[in-house]
């Protein structure tokens, strides 16, 4: 168990929805980053958050969004969902940005758009 | 940019042998870190090991151990004793400073699989 915890574990949706995923890092952990990992594209940077603030983008696109709260947990807001939205979506968090801080990974949010 | 590289889509296994998945990869900052991370077939991703650019000797974890060489730009991830457990996807990634942030670029992954 790394410490990280992602709800819902399962999400089974209708094109056009919007579905929110949750994420709580682990105790100390001041950083959150979103990951996509699908089959054709392999594991993909979402975004990360540090303590609050927004610290890098990768390739999320604009129909996603997410947020840090005050207590640090995250979510992350999809809307106007796809059929190619379907992936494992991970959650992981760090201590900080720093070089060397390792990344723990939440169980993930399976995302099942038909 | 950053890039690396799993060239094994898939590798095959005796228990109780050793088992070598490789990695490579290519970065501009002398200062970056190498990760290795296991899924198995339920999904989650669970940290294995770290090796630090700058690290003069090689990690291990346990069973666990990072083949680094530098010059090369290799980051193998050898596995000992192997265990049906150890079944699964390996992913090695490398994160550097590029661009202002310290965010892991992620290989494809290597399937192992573990014959008893």
């Amino acid at each position: 168990d790394s410490g990280v915890t992602q709800t819902p574990k399962h999400l089974i949706t209708a094109t056009g929805q919007r579905v929110t995923l949750r994420c709580s890092p682990r105790s100390g952990d001041l950083s959150v980053y979103w990951y996509q990992q699908s089959l054709d594209q392999g594991l993909q940077f979402l975004i990360q958050y540090y303590n609050g603030e927004e610290r890098a983008k990768g390739n999320i696109l604009e129909r996603f969004s997410a947020q840090q709260f005050p207590d640090l947990h995250s979510e992350l807001n999809l809307s106007s969902l796809e059929l190619g939205d379907s992936a494992l979506y991970f959650c992981a968090s760090s201590a900080g940005p720093a070089k060397g801080d390792t990344q723990y990974f939440g169980p993930g949010t399976r995302l099942t758009v038909l | 940019a950053q890039k690396i590289t799993q060239t094994q889509p898939g590798m095959f296994v005796q228990e109780k042998e050793a088992v070598t998945l490789d990695c490579t990869y290519d970065t501009s900052d002398p200062s970056y870190g190498l990760f290795w991370y296991k899924q198995p077939s339920s999904g989650e991703m669970i940290f294995l090991i770290y090796q630090g650019s700058y690290d003069q000797q090689n990690a291990t974890e346990g069973r666990y151990s990072l083949n680094f060489q530098k010059a090369r730009k290799s980051a193998n991830l050898v596995i000992s004793a192997s265990q049906l457990g150890d079944s699964a996807m390996y992913f090695c990634a490398m994160a550097a400073t590029e661009g202002g942030s310290y965010i892991p670029t992620f290989g494809r992954g290597t399937s192992l699989i573990v014959h008893p």
